[in-house]
């Protein structure tokens, strides 16, 4: 595998479900990130995690519980969704060393709360 | 905050021909990154340029240039002799200096007509 891979690429749950997304990438970077696409609003970061530690949360409801075990995974834990956290969750690394490094944007997970 | 808005929500263009895609960003910094992603119909986010404020030159690549106004904070993708497998989704981005955030604006959707 190469670059950034996610996994499920769908998932169907319903609001008292807990499940788990998954990114890994193999670019050797340092900082990973999730994002959130709703159809018809621009991309929303989540959270940010910079050598494995979380730099920044993006007022994301607690629902949504982030994990970095090391520099090469990224987990969001889900719980108690809503039907309006259907959306596609793309993750992204860079080298958060590099100021002009560019993100790497992995497939995304298709979610759909029912 | 930063702000970047994309006021072309879908653009068409003939194969062959040039098309401009616009972005507009609202900031106070001085220092910041921008750059064009592209997200074909398999969802997988791709760079297609990027553009330093310290630098006066648009970026170049290949059949892609930029038309960056710092004054005006108006960074257009211009994307000559279009091909079919141009069509996507393209959204502009805004990072600050120092920053790991991407800020994005709504997205255009582009579609090549044969």
């Amino acid at each position: 595998e190469t670059g950034v891979t996610q996994t499920p690429r769908h998932l169907v749950m319903g609001m008292t479900n807990k499940k788990s997304l998954k990114c890994e990438q193999h670019l050797g970077h340092n900082a990973m990130y999730w994002y959130k696409q709703s159809a018809k609003k621009p991309l929303e970061l989540m959270f940010v995690y910079s050598l494995e530690e979380r730099v920044e949360n993006n007022s994301v409801p607690s629902r949504f519980s982030p994990e970095c075990p090391n520099s090469s995974h990224l987990f969001l834990h889900l719980h108690t969704l809503q039907p309006e956290d259907s959306a596609l969750y793309l993750c992204a690394s860079s080298r958060s060393e590099a100021v002009r490094s560019e993100q790497y944007f992995g497939p995304g997970t298709r979610l759909t709360v029912t | 905050a930063q702000t970047v808005t994309q006021s072309q929500p879908e653009m068409s263009v003939q194969e062959a021909e040039t098309v401009t895609l616009s972005c507009t960003y609202d900031t106070s910094e001085s220092d910041y990154y921008l750059f064009w992603y592209k997200q074909p119909p398999s969802r997988q986010m791709i760079l297609v340029i990027r553009q330093e404020a310290y630098k006066q030159q648009n970026a170049t690549e290949n059949r892609f240039s930029v038309n960056f106004q710092k004054a005006a904070k108006s960074f257009s993708l211009k994307i000559s002799d279009s091909q079919l497998g141009d069509a996507a989704m393209y959204f502009c981005a805004y990072r600050s200096a120092g920053a790991q955030k991407l800020v994005f604006g709504q997205g255009t959707r582009l579609t090549i007509n044969p």
